[in-house]
């Protein structure tokens, strides 16, 4: 069972740069949410969806936009790459109060 | 949002029970406990999580307060593969979970 597979693994993006980080769960999990980590810090909420077709934005949205077309897949956009996203990003889907992580996407932008 | 305290930094010999706290003093009746933990250069993981009663499964034991406004993680026989930086969130249902800094353990060999 593969859960929550992110691609790419880790990425160097020139600032200004379109970049959209992939997520797809095999769960069927009606929830879904992004995190971003900064070094040494908690997970901070960037968007969430609670259903194929709706997306809300979380604590940290501005930079980021997302879709839901379906139940698996849920990507992450920088529509314009700064600096301050550099950071670890972590996909996750949920049901009946269990959150399942994938392994992440460490993005460096230059 | 209810918030949680934890301790920064915790250490715990090899072989041995951990017992994680956690104060959450402005919980509300509605949120559940939850725990995660996070090894190095992996994503988060689910450990736990309960409502009133102390909940026990492979993994570790919750032990709730009955005032629920403090639990405890316990890690019955520590080993190296614990060291983890573990979170205590609060959450209703299935809403998005809210991460502080957690607790960095580390297991003494």
């Amino acid at each position: 069972i593969a859960g929550i597979t992110q691609a790419p693994t880790s990425q160097i993006l020139a600032a200004g740069r379109r970049m959209t980080l992939r997520c797809t769960q095999d769960m069927r999990h009606n929830a879904m949410y992004w995190y971003r980590q900064d070094l040494g810090l908690g997970l901070r909420l960037i968007h969430y969806s609670n259903t194929a077709g709706t997306t809300g934005k979380g604590e940290v949205p501005d930079g980021y936009s997302v879709s839901r077309a379906n139940t698996d897949d849920f990507p992450l956009t920088l529509a314009s790459a700064v600096p301050s996203q550099t950071s670890v990003y972590f996909c996750a889907s949920s049901e009946r109060g269990k959150a399942f992580f994938g392994q992440g996407t460490r993005l460096t932008v230059v | 949002d209810a918030k949680t305290t934890q301790p920064n930094s915790m250490e715990s010999n090899e072989e041995e029970p951990v017992h994680l706290p956690c104060n959450h003093s402005t919980i509300s009746g509605t949120d559940y406990i939850h725990w995660y933990r996070q090894l190095p250069s992996q994503g988060p993981e689910y450990v736990i999580h309960g409502l009133t009663s102390n909940v026990n499964n492979r993994m570790a034991s919750l032990a709730i307060a009955e005032d629920r406004k403090s639990s405890t993680l316990i890690l019955h026989r520590a080993t190296l593969r614990d060291a983890a930086v573990y979170y205590c969130i609060l959450s209703r249902g299935n809403e998005k979970l809210t991460f502080g800094t957690g607790t960095r353990l580390t297991i003494i060999p």
